[in-house]
């Protein structure tokens, strides 16, 4: 049973610059989670889907955030005209919403802006 | 939204000892899970407990979902278990801040 994949591992990019993250869930898991984490603090949830739809998203993820799952498989994060305060660790999740609730996560995705 | 707190914020144990970590929470909840965050980042997961109490190795947890709260023990630490533990709950998972565990040898 493969986990939850995440890419890129690491992303420093320059402010102003666009980025996108991938994650690709364990299989068959119908909910995904989207997830960040800075320093020295837990994770704070960013938004979910079940299958392809998009049913929460926190007051956290500004119009620069973009998330979608098109197919409901793979997700992607898409954050626009990055700035400082966005670096962090993304996080991904997934869990097979049948019930158990038990989330898996990814090994994340660390981004630093510039 | 729900509060979780954890306590204590940090915890230095020697080698042998045994610990209590405790999560207390502000609301019924039909999802609580314990993670270990080790120090590259990853969440592992630790146990799936919603209520009730479950043994796994060296470590146990119970959540007594009436008086919201929930307890991760761990016996006869080793210093592979220091790291960050996480309390996270409901559907959406909120964290509480963590308790950081450092086992000296």
């Amino acid at each position: 049973d493969t986990g939850v994949s995440q890419d890129p591992r690491h992303k420093i990019t320059k402010r102003g610059q666009n980025v996108t993250f991938r994650c690709d869930p364990i299989s068959e898991h119908n909910r995904l989670y989207w997830y960040r984490q800075t320093l020295g603090q837990g994770p704070e949830f960013l938004t979910y889907f079940q299958n392809e739809a998009q049913l929460e998203k926190s007051r956290l993820l500004s119009d620069r955030f973009s998330a979608e799952r098109p197919k409901g498989s793979f997700s992607t994060l898409e954050i626009q005209r990055t700035e400082q305060g966005d670096s962090a660790m993304y996080l991904c999740a997934s869990s097979s919403g049948k019930g158990r609730l038990e989330q898996y996560f990814g090994p994340g995705t660390r981004l630093t802006v510039t | 939204g729900i509060q979780v707190e954890q306590s204590p914020p940090d915890l230095i144990l020697q080698e042998g000892a045994n610990s209590t970590l405790r999560c207390n929470f502000s609301d019924s909840v039909n999802n609580l899970q314990w993670f270990h965050q080790n120090p590259w980042g990853q969440l592992i997961n630790l146990f799936y407990i919603p209520s009730g109490t479950k043994q796994n190795g060296r470590l146990s947890a119970t959540t007594v979902a009436t008086e919201r709260y929930s307890l991760l023990y761990i016996s006869s630490s080793q210093t592979t278990d220091s790291g960050v533990y996480f309390c996270a709950v409901g559907g959406k998972s909120t964290f509480g801040d963590g308790t950081t565990l450092t086992v000296k040898p």
